[in-house]
């Protein structure tokens, strides 16, 4: 069975560009988390979708937002990038909202220039 | 509020030596789970271990164990008989069941150095 993947696995961008970071969830899982792993902030919560829906986000500005489609695949976007925003980027996919045990993806790579 | 303290934040040890992780979790939910990620130089997280709040027995599985105690809201992981394999980032996380949350709150990560 395949696990969570992520797209692109690299990402460059430069200063107020936008970002759009992939994510394919485990077959059958509903539910997607996104976290955000920036060097010296550990990993931080940024946002779940469950079934569509935005069920919860971490505290990030609005500039970073997403959404999950009907075959339950996710995006992130991330407007007006700062540099501050370079990190790794990782999703990751569980059975519901029940169930939390949440597996993740290999993550994608932002720098920002 | 939820936190989690892994306290240490490097750990080196000789191969074969057994070697323990702390975490110390502070959550005001009297259900939640508890968990433990490795992370490997590649970056990828994977997945140990999951425990209930209300199941307190310690698990064992091959040369990893956990002892959970409420009493102290401490997660321990020890590894046994450690291998140069072993060494990655480990990290603690809670996941609330009220309300609205359930994502990871995770500590901060030991970093795990096994050396050969």
């Amino acid at each position: 069975e395949a696990g969570v993947t992520q797209s692109p696995t690299h990402l460059i961008k430069t200063r107020g560009q936008q970002a759009t970071l992939r994510c394919s969830p485990i077959s059958g899982h509903t539910s997607v988390y996104w976290y955000q792993q920036a060097l010296g902030l550990g990993l931080q919560f940024l946002l779940w979708y469950d079934e569509g829906e935005e069920r919860n986000r971490g505290n990030f500005p609005p500039r970073f937002s997403g959404r999950q489609f009907p075959n339950y695949s996710s995006e992130l976007n991330v407007n007006a990038l700062e540099l501050e925003d370079s990190a790794l980027y990782l999703c990751a996919s569980s059975l519901g909202t029940s169930y939390n045990e949440q597996f993740f993806g290999p993550g994608t790579r932002l720098t920002v220039l | 509020a939820q936190k989690v303290t892994q306290a240490q934040t490097e750990i080196s040890v000789v191969e074969k030596e057994d070697v323990t992780l702390d975490c110390v979790y502070e959550t005001r939910d009297t259900t939640y789970y508890l968990f433990w990620y490795k992370q490997p130089p590649s970056g990828e997280l994977v997945f140990l271990i999951r425990r209930n709040s209300f199941d307190e027995q310690n698990e064992i599985s091959g040369r990893y164990s956990w002892n959970f105690q409420k009493s102290t809201s401490s997660f321990n992981f020890t590894i046994t008989a450690s291998q140069v394999v072993d060494s990655a980032v480990y990290f603690c996380a809670l996941s609330e069941l009220s309300g609205s949350a359930r994502q990871l709150t995770f500590g901060s990560g030991t970093q795990l150095t096994v050396l050969p």
